[in-house]
C-alpha cells in the first residue's frame, strides 16, 4: 500500500473551512484514498473516500488531483467538535485490504 | 442497529493470563478485522476474516488467535498476555473485502498487561 504524508498539526477557526492536505505520490491505479478521524481515544470514524473523482458527503469534500498524487479534505464549516486527529489512508488490495494508518494531522478548532 | 460492539471497554491482566476480547456486528458484514493502537501511533492490523470460517494474519499476529464461527462474531484471544500487548484494540467490519467498502470501527478495548 502507498504511504501517505500529512502535516503533523494545524489550527482552524470555528466556522471557517478547514483544508487538510495529504500526499500519496506512490499510489497505484486501483487504490482508494480514505479519510478517517479519531476523536480522543474513540474508534476511528469514517469521513469520506474516493478513487479519481472529487467526492462530497454530509461531512466533508474530498479533492483528488488529476495525477492522484495528492488530495485535500475540506471541512466546510469547522466546529469545536471537529477537533480530532485526521488520517489520510490509501487502501489497496495487499495483506487483508487493511487500512495503513500514518501519523495523521492533529486538528484543533479554536473559538 | 448497534453497529460494531466491543467488550469489555477496559481490562487489566497479569503477565501470563489469558483472555478473549469480544467483537460483534449486526450489519451482516462479511469482512471483520482487529487492529491495535499504541500511544502516539496509527493502527496496525492483527488478524482479519473475509467470512465465517475464514481467517488470516495481518501485520502483527504474534501472540493472538482468532476464529470466525458466525458472521456476527469475531473474538480475539490472548493466550498468554505479555506487557508488550498493552494497547487499545479496535475491531472493524465492512460489507465485504472490497477496497471500495468503508470500515466501521468499534469503540475499542483498552488493555493493560502488568
Amino acid at each position: 500500500d502507498a504511504k501517505t504524508t500529512q502535516p503533523t498539526s494545524m489550527d482552524c477557526a470555528e466556522g471557517r473551512a478547514a483544508n487538510l492536505p495529504c500526499n500519496h505520490s506512490t499510489i497505484s491505479g486501483n487504490e482508494y484514498v480514505y479519510w478517517y478521524r479519531q476523536i480522543h481515544s474513540q474508534g476511528p470514524q469514517y469521513i469520506i473516500h474516493g478513487l479519481k473523482n472529487n467526492e462530497t458527503n454530509e461531512m466533508a469534500s474530498l479533492i483528488i488531483t488529476e495525477d492522484r498524487k495528492s488530495s485535500t479534505l475540506i471541512l466546510p464549516h469547522a466546529t469545536l467538535r471537529d477537533t480530532a486527529v485526521y488520517y489520510c489512508i490509501v487502501r489497496g488490495q495487499a495483506a487483508g485490504n487493511k487500512l495503513t494508518f500514518g501519523g495523521g494531522t492533529r486538528v484543533l478548532v479554536k473559538p | 442497529n448497534a453497529g460494531v460492539t466491543q467488550t469489555p471497554k477496559f481490562q487489566v491482566l497479569k503477565t501470563g493470563q489469558s483472555m478473549t476480547l469480544q467483537c460483534a456486528q449486526d450489519m451482516n458484514h462479511e469482512y471483520m478485522s482487529w487492529y491495535r493502537q499504541d500511544p502516539g501511533m496509527g493502527l496496525r492490523l492483527i488478524h482479519y476474516s473475509v467470512g465465517a470460517g475464514i481467517t488470516d494474519q495481518g501485520e502483527v499476529p504474534n501472540g493472538y488467535n482468532v476464529s470466525r464461527s458466525t458472521t456476527e462474531d469475531f473474538p480475539l484471544r490472548l493466550l498468554s498476555a505479555a506487557p508488550s500487548q498493552t494497547s487499545v484494540y479496535f475491531c472493524a467490519s465492512s460489507r465485504d473485502r472490497s477496497t471500495n467498502e468503508k470500515l466501521f470501527f468499534g469503540s475499542g478495548t483498552q488493555l493493560s498487561v502488568l
